[in-house]
Parts: structure tokens; C-alpha cells; sequence
């Protein structure tokens, strides 16, 4: 069945510190896996994307990665700054018909300890 | 640019009357969507438009519809409200299948039927 799902609902970090948050999925047709973050009051916003081909990929700050062995995806935010905080979700990119399908998780929230 | 705009940003609804939540791009995406948020079950797709024109049902399409008459505006429509759709809405656009997981979302509209 569909299931996008997330390991940890809540995580706390220090200031400075690296944040790895965990999703694991159970439907292997996606092309794209995805992480969304978003802050309170509005709507999610794009971080970054992993093809499913790869097994990683980084970003500014970002690191993605993709284990399709065991169906699992992390995020990893190196030196997480009080602006981190929020609420982190993944996604799949399953596709219609050139839209996407995107099937999100319920999401982990990141709270940053000064 | 503005991206996604999203009209209104709160309402409360009686049961039983209807609604259109508007929602407006400036970025010439072909493809948009209708999102719903609910405190424990992350975002779900209800409808979406792959181009002007076209519009397919998502994973809660039931109590909803959409129509797509030009790139911009993609209005989502509850003829009848009941309780259970009290939610907050995100409407979201994308360039397409083709660029992978990114897509851009509105603030979000909060609805609450009573």
C-alpha cells in the first residue's frame, strides 16, 4: 500500500549541532523523493530532491539520502540554526500524467535548543 | 512575484452551504493542485491540473471540485460543506513531472465548517 511515514515525530537539536531526520517508505515506483519544510502559519516549502537512482545528494546545509534497500530517507542539516525550526516533511513523487502525485508523511518537528 | 496566491485566508462555514477557495500563480506553471492539511495525516492531494484545461482527482477528491479555464487560476469549489472539511487547504503549482519533487505552495486557506 501506499505509506510515507516518519520514524520520529519530534526531534530537539543544540544550536550549531546536526539534525538528521528519518522517513521511511514502503512504495518503491517513485521516481522522486523529496523533503518539505514548514514553518508555522504557512505553506511547505521545497528543500530538496533525490532522484531514485541516487543515494545522495547535498545542498546548502542539506544533505539527502536514499537507502532503497530498506525503503529509508534522511535528511541531514549540518550546523541547524535557530531558523531551522519547523516542521519537516518527506514526500514521493509517484506522477500523473505529467502533474505530480506527491504522497507526504505526517512530518517530524524540529525544535532548536539555544 | 507574488507565486501562489490564495483567497481567503480564513473562513467559517455553515454546514451545508457552499464555497469557492481561490487560488492564483504568476509563474506560468503548467501544472497546479489542491492540498488538504489535517493535524495528524500530513497533506493530501484532492485535485489536480496537469495543464488549461484538464483537471483529474487526487487521493480525496470526494466533496470537491476544480475547474482549469486559463494557466493562472485554479478555483476549488465544496458544493454542499459538511464538518469533516474543516481543514487547512494549499493550493501549489509546479513546472511539471518532468523537474522532479518541487513544487510551490500557497499560505494556505483555514476552514472551518460548523
Amino acid at each position: 500500500g501506499e505509506n510515507v511515514g516518519l520514524h520520529l515525530p519530534t526531534l530537539s537539536v543544540q544550536e550549531g549541532d546536526n539534525s538528521i531526520i528519518n522517513c521511511a517508505y514502503s512504495n518503491s515506483a517513485s521516481d522522486y523523493f523529496i523533503w518539505y519544510k514548514q514553518e508555522s502559519g504557512k505553506g511547505p516549502q521545497f528543500i530538496i530532491d533525490i532522484r531514485s537512482n541516487m543515494d545522495k545528494r547535498q545542498g546548502q546545509r542539506v544533505t539527502v539520502l536514499l537507502n532503497k534497500t530498506v525503503k529509508h530517507l534522511s535528511l541531514q542539516i549540518a550546523a541547524t540554526q535557530p531558523g531551522d525550526s519547523a516542521v519537516y516533511f518527506c514526500a514521493e513523487n509517484r506522477g500523473i500524467q505529467g502533474a505530480q502525485k506527491l504522497v507526504f508523511g505526517q512530518g517530524t518537528r524540529l525544535t532548536i535548543n539555544p | 512575484t507574488a507565486g501562489i496566491t490564495q483567497a481567503p485566508t480564513s473562513q467559517i462555514l455553515a454546514a451545508g452551504r457552499s464555497m469557492t477557495l481561490r487560488c492564483t500563480q504568476d509563474m506560468r506553471h503548467n501544472a497546479m493542485y489542491w492540498y488538504r492539511q489535517d493535524l495528524g495525516l500530513g497533506l493530501r492531494l484532492i485535485h489536480y491540473s496537469n495543464t488549461a484545461g484538464t483537471t483529474g482527482k487526487g487521493e480525496v477528491p470526494d466533496g470537491y471540485s476544480v475547474s482549469r479555464a486559463n494557466t493562472d487560476d485554479f478555483p476549488l469549489t465544496l458544493a454542499s460543506a459538511v464538518p469533516s472539511q474543516t481543514s487547512v487547504y494549499f493550493c501549489a503549482s509546479s513546472v511539471g513531472f518532468s523537474r522532479g519533487g518541487e513544487a510551490f505552495f500557497g499560505q494556505g486557506t483555514r476552514l472551518t465548517v460548523v
